[in-house]
Order: structure tokens, then sequence, then C-alpha cells
């Protein structure tokens, strides 16, 4: 079973700051990859997919990057709406299962 | 626009089993692969399950095989979840899941408390 590992577990930055999160996978899982942020009390929302493609409605600050088994989700400047929990996923076809990364918290500074 | 409503939150008591549900609309279900995600206090998100439209079979992680069963009723766009056999780490909210490759919409979710 492929394992994703999130780093760093927190993050605290200010608004209007840029944030870098990271999701390593323990093989490859090609550009198989999605970034979700999730607010307490809510279901996480689909950020990015196919490890860059941004979902529908998801403002141009967030962009995804990276192949194979090194992933970056990057918000270029914070605002104050995004502070909350970032989650990667990724789909294997065989065996077709699904993972999450423990996910990074977002904080404000 | 696709719409997930579920169940409401549930108290049940160890040994016990829970039957969650996800009406859909917007789509019909026999359209859409659903899957099942839970989340304990505080911790993260885990894939329980759902449909897989390759091979038309609905897999589990290895983790629930043989006490969750997922079914869906197509004559009222309801999908359901059933995990048995509750011990106290059940306790999580539970949310279904459309899948279009990625995980693109979620219901509200659904609280389910094992205590005795």
């Amino acid at each position: 079973e492929i394992v994703l590992t999130q780093s760093p577990a927190t993050l605290s930055l200010s608004p209007g700051e840029r944030a870098t999160l990271s999701c390593r996978a323990s093989q490859s899982v090609s550009s198989y990859l999605a970034w979700y942020q999730q607010k307490p009390g809510q279901a996480p929302r689909l950020l990015i997919y196919d490890a860059s493609n941004r979902a529908t409605g998801i403002p141009a600050r967030f962009s995804g990057s990276g192949s194979g088994t090194d992933f970056t989700l990057t918000i270029s400047s914070l605002e104050p709406e995004d502070f909350a929990v970032y989650y990667c996923q990724q789909r294997s076809n065989w065996p077709p299962v699904c993972t999450f990364g423990q996910g990074t918290k977002l904080e404000i500074k | 626009q696709v719409q997930l409503v579920q169940s409401g939150a549930e108290v049940k008591k160890p040994g016990a089993s829970v039957k969650v549900s996800c009406k859909v609309s917007g789509y019909t279900l026999t359209e859409l692969s659903m899957h099942w995600v839970r989340q304990a206090p505080g911790k993260g998100l885990e894939w329980m399950g759902g449909f897989d439209p390759e091979d038309g079979e609905t897999i589990y992680a290895q983790k629930f095989q043989g006490r969750v069963t997922m079914t869906e009723d197509t004559s009222t766009d309801t999908a359901y979840m059933e995990l048995s056999s509750l011990r106290s780490e059940d306790t999580a909210v539970y949310y279904c899941a459309i899948v279009g490759g990625y995980f693109d919409y979620w219901g509200q979710g659904t609280l389910v408390t094992v205590s005795s």
C-alpha cells in the first residue's frame, strides 16, 4: 500500500505570506495526486487534481506541482479564509485503493 | 450540480451495527461512483471503499473487509454504508463522496458515536 507523508504537520504563517506544503509518496503515483482543504466542521473540498489542475472555482493563488513521489501545494498569498487543514490523496488503479496523507494544519501566526 | 445529503447522527453500543444513508440529487446514482470516507475526532481522513466503475464492483479497504457493506437503491438514488461489530474506535464522522477520478463532491457527514 502506498503511504503519503505530508510535511510539515503544522505551518504557522501570516496573511499575505506564501505557503508551501509537501506530500511525499512511498512509491511513484505518477501524477495521480489530489489536494483537499478542510475547515472545522466542514467536509473536505477538492482543490487540485492530477497534481497540478485546479478544480472548478478554486482561486488562482492555489497551485500544485510535482510527479512521481514528490508533490507541492503552494498558496501564493494567504487570505484569512485559507487557514485550514490540507490533505493530499492518491489513487491507484491496481489495487484500486485510495489513501490520504495525514494532513498539514495551516494556522495563523 | 450534485448534492449529497446524509442521514443524521447515531449513537450505538459496542457490537451493534450502523447504517448511514446518502441521498443524491442533481444526478442519478447509476451515473456516479460513490465512496465512503471516515474521520475520527481530531484525526485525518480514512478511505473505506466505494464503487469501482472499471469492473462494476464495490471495493473495500482491507481494514474494513468483512465488517462493511456498501449498497445502493437506484430507485431512490440513495447509497448506504453499513458497518457492523462496532467498537469505540469506530466513533467518527462518516462521509459519502462522489468520485470522478477524485473526491469531487461530499456529503455533509454523519457522526457515529460508539459508546456503552
